[in-house]
């Protein structure tokens, strides 16, 4: 079965631009977790969606909105792109409470 | 709030060699608890997975205990290799929303 696919794999901005960063989950799962992943850091989750609808936020900047469609795959929508938003972005998905299913990544460079 | 640290947070080590590496959580009351790997500049790996009733996890040569009452699990990785070098996280779905708590992580390094 496919796995969580992100597109882009790789993102180059300069600084004050906008970034939109799509991830596409399992086929049937109905929840989409984004976080974020600094050079050198753990990931720190951003926000969540069950079901089209927001179900949990983290320390998601306000130039950061994020949503999901309704054919389940998420956008996350970047504005005013700072030297600090170079990071991994990693989209998970899952069954509600079941295991998160993580893609490979969306490495998005702010120059 | 939960809080996951790993340690050590560097290991480096002769090939072959059984190694331990720990995680401990500030909250006992868990869903379960997942060990990843991760490459340099690359994504997750999901190494195993332990429900919160299980006491254990195996895969190949790779170990995962979980013992919530004392807040720590260990991945035992036996007769490591050059190949098994990279950064070790586990993570822990919170209550609610089930997002992730990651740990700070292990970087591994075997020595051929």
């Amino acid at each position: 079965a496919a796995g969580v696919i992100q597109s882009p794999r790789h993102l180059i901005k300069e600084k004050r631009e906008t970034a939109t960063l799509k991830c596409y989950p399992i086929s049937r799962h109905d929840t989409v977790y984004w976080y974020q992943q600094g050079p050198g850091q753990d990931p720190q989750f951003l926000i969540s969606f069950y079901e089209k609808m927001q179900s949990d936020k983290g320390s998601i900047p306000d130039r950061f909105s994020a949503q999901q469609f309704s054919d389940y795959h998420s956008e996350l929508n970047m504005s005013s792109l700072e030297l600090g938003d170079s990071a991994l972005y990693f989209c998970a998905s899952s069954l509600v409470t079941d295991t998160q299913y993580f893609g490979p990544g969306t490495r998005l460079t702010v120059l | 709030k939960q809080e996951v640290t790993q340690i050590p947070a560097a290991l480096s080590v002769p090939e072959g060699e059984n190694l331990v590496l720990n995680c401990s959580f500030t909250d006992s009351a868990i869903y379960n608890l997942q060990w990843f790997r991760q490459d340099p500049g690359k994504g997750l790996t999901s190494l195993l997975l332990i429900q919160s009733s299980q006491r254990e996890q195996t895969s190949g040569r790779l170990n995962a205990s979980l013992d919530k009452s004392s807040g720590r699990s260990t991945l035992y990785i036996a007769a490591s290799q050059p190949g098994d070098s990279a950064t070790y996280l586990c993570a822990i779905p919170t209550s609610g929303t089930y997002k992730y708590i990651f740990g700070t992580g292990t970087r591994l390094k075997v020595l051929a």
